[in-house]
């Protein structure tokens, strides 16, 4: 199977702490994505790192990609209760089609 | 901003029933995808189609389940006769180019009885 495997499943931090999620995946792949969902509603793109980068950033978040383990990792800092969601590693593998492949996602719980 | 609308929000059906939802993808979008997430679980992939045809279907997407783009703005996923293990929230998503970054419809929950 493509999919990522999220780790942990759940957790539950409190305001101003960092959160770090991780992700594993199966296959070749020419980009991870990280998604957040908010509870009942779609999901939202936060940031794609190529196979050939090893770290991203967008504000807040820091993503790292390690080819040779096939895992990411998703660094939310300085994290606010707004951030509570789950989080979604995907995945798009190498062999031409268009199947994006969803992980079983972090829940994360900020405390205020 | 543009955005990926899905109709209808909820949608109760009787087990043995068609249903039809629909999605409008983002216009200049060129990749359209249909997911499913069962309450609570992971977002499972069902297919995805490009230049008017299927690119890609996962075991779910059985005889069951068709897509058609009929009218080049709408987008549908029909199941022909609805089970209990149907009842889940569907999202469609959409790509403008093969960039990788999907972006999703708020779902529409389709609840069998």
């Amino acid at each position: 199977s493509q999919q990522g495997e999220e780790d942990p499943q759940a957790l539950s931090i409190q305001e101003g702490e960092n959160a770090t999620m991780n992700c594993s995946y199966k296959t070749s792949i020419n980009n991870l994505q990280w998604y957040r969902q908010n509870s009942g509603r779609g999901l939202v793109h936060l940031i794609l790192i190529r196979s050939n980068e090893r770290e991203k950033h967008s504000g807040r978040l820091r993503v790292t990609l390690d080819t040779s383990k096939k895992s990411s990792s998703l660094l939310i800092t300085a994290s606010r209760a707004a951030d509570t969601a789950s989080y979604f590693c995907a995945t798009d593998d190498d062999t031409g089609g268009f199947k994006t492949i969803f992980g079983a996602g972090t829940r994360l719980f900020v405390k205020a | 901003e543009p955005e990926v609308t899905q109709t209808p929000s909820h949608q109760v059906t009787q087990m043995g029933q068609e249903v039809i939802l629909r999605c409008v993808p983002i216009s200049n979008h060129l990749y359209f995808y249909w997911y499913r997430q069962i309450l609570g679980q992971k977002v499972e992939f069902l297919v995805s189609f490009y230049n008017n045809e299927i690119s890609e279907k996962s075991e779910i997407f059985d005889d069951q389940f068709s897509v058609e783009r009929p009218d080049g703005s709408n987008f549908t996923l029909k199941i022909r006769s609805t089970k209990l293990e149907d009842s889940a929230m569907y999202f469609c998503a959409s790509m403008k180019w093969d960039s990788g970054e999907l972006f999703f419809g708020e779902g529409s929950r389709l609840t069998v009885l």
